[in-house]
């Protein structure tokens, strides 16, 4: 079945950098994108950006854009995100996510997610 | 950048009952539309993809309708379990993928 495991919260002081791992199982991992998407306390969904783990290709949301780093290692088929000059506002659960393909249609949704990191910045 | 907007915020309904959850959007959304359930503490969960199809092993209560800017999750006959909150999401148009601000629905 697949799986999306993600790796444990992180407490990390205002300037500092994180990086957040997704392990995926279960299928292909290099045929379907992943998604970065966060979720800040008591607040919505925030779309970061996401990876073609077959290419290395990125597309980051202009927000993050300077910020985040998404790559893969197809090898262990495990995707990471960097996110560097944390401030307070970057406190949130952080999730990776498969997008949904049917056939060789991308559908631009998320089927599969990890349980979330959270991500804390405190001084 | 597509904006979707959720209303009602909060739905206060009893099991049993008929849910209409809206999401309207400032552009037309040509096909990747989705809505998704979350619980507290865990992740999303996708209900519907492409506006109208559910994703595997979502209940047939749960239906998607809409196309262009207007957009309706229906939830029929209110499960205990359906109470949550339900964000739509746009992939349509990017970056950015957008999401609505959600739908909270909670038992009255």
């Amino acid at each position: 079945q697949v799986q999306m495991v993600q790796s444990g919260a992180e407490v990390k002081k205002p300037g500092a950098s994180v990086k957040v791992s997704c392990k995926a199982s279960g299928y292909t991992f290099s045929a379907y994108y992943i998604y970065w998407v966060r979720q800040a306390p008591g607040q919505g969904l925030e779309w970061m950006g996401w990876i073609n783990p077959n290419s290395g290709d990125t597309d980051y949301a202009q927000n993050f854009k300077g910020r985040v780093t998404m790559t893969r290692d197809t090898s262990i088929k495990t995707a990471h995100m960097e996110l560097t000059s944390l401030t307070s506002d970057d406190t949130a659960v952080y999730y990776c996510a498969r997008e949904k393909r049917t056939g060789g249609l991308r559908l631009l949704s998320l089927d599969f997610w990890g349980q979330g990191t959270l991500v804390t910045v405190s001084s | 950048e597509v904006v979707l907007t959720q209303s009602p915020a909060t739905l206060s309904l009893s099991p049993g009952e008929t849910a209409t959850l809206s999401c309207r959007t400032n552009q037309s959304i040509p096909m990747y539309f989705a809505w998704y359930q979350q619980k507290p503490g865990q992740a999303p969960r996708l209900l519907i993809y492409s506006a109208s199809n559910r994703a595997t092993g979502i209940p047939p209560r749960f239906s998607g309708s809409g196309s262009g800017a207007d957009f309706t999750l229906t939830i029929s006959s209110l499960e205990p379990e359906d109470f949550a909150v339900y964000y739509c999401q746009q992939g349509s148009t990017w970056p950015p993928i957008t999401f609505g601000q959600g739908t909270r629905l909670e038992i009255k």
